[in-house]
């Protein structure tokens, strides 16, 4: 069965430092990796996605990402901290078989990115 | 497009009421999500459809719960009778196809039973 860990349930960086949330996932096949944003009493919002070819992806507002095969992560990341960037990020997984699979979500992380 | 539209953004609910919640999907998308968010569990994924069939619905808690999509434009979430436990903001997604697609999500409908 697939499954997505965020393994920390809050990230705290000051603004204009670098950060990353990070993702780990298990699929029995090759993944479709995404992550998504949500921001308080809204729903989520597609950032960046994994599918094939260059393991660095880049996304929406600067976030990038970066595929690792052999560690099976997709660790989100940012050059330069924003105080607007404080959210809660998902990382999700979809197993790239053919037929229809599911989209699972990992437990989420909360970024607070303090001035 | 308005993208993925969710009625009632908030309901609240007797213990014992029936609840049915509603999902206009992008229109063009052929798959649609609903999902529960709560503190305790997060997203979870209740059900899925494929083309207005249901594929998956093993996320499907209790048989209170049923989900129909009678055309590709539309979908319920009901619940019957609801119990303070299915308080939770529940969200409907929908992509175009599967694989490497991204799901769209609405607004959510934040579901209290009292």
């Amino acid at each position: 069965a697939q499954s997505v860990a965020q393994p920390e349930d809050q990230v705290n960086v000051a603004e204009g430092n670098p950060l990353t949330v990070k993702c780990t996932y298990s699929v029995s096949g090759n993944p479709y990796l995404f992550w998504y944003v949500q921001y308080p009493n809204r729903g989520l919002q597609f950032l960046l996605k994994y599918i094939t070819g260059d393991n660095l992806v880049k996304g929406s507002y600067g976030f990038e990402a970066e595929f690792n095969k052999s560690q099976t992560s997709f660790h989100l990341k940012k050059p330069s901290a924003l105080v607007s960037d404080s959210a809660l990020y998902f990382c999700a997984v979809r197993e790239a078989t053919g037929g229809y699979n599911k989209l699972i979500f990992g437990a989420g992380t909360r970024l607070a990115v303090h001035p | 497009d308005a993208g993925v539209i969710q009625s009632p953004r908030h309901e609240v609910t007797e213990m014992g009421q029936e609840v049915t919640l509603r999902c206009k999907p992008i229109s063009g998308h052929n798959s649609l999500f609903w999902y529960r968010q709560t503190m305790m569990r997060g997203l979870e994924l209740l059900i899925y459809f494929n083309n207005n069939v249901p594929i998956d619905d093993s996320g499907m808690p209790e048989d209170r719960f049923s989900a129909k999509m009678p055309n590709a434009s539309f979908s319920t979430l009901k619940i019957q009778p609801s119990e303070p436990r299915d308080s939770a903001v529940y969200f409907c997604a929908s992509s175009l196809g599967q694989g490497g697609t991204e799901a769209f999500f609405g607004q959510g409908t934040r579901l209290t039973v009292v």
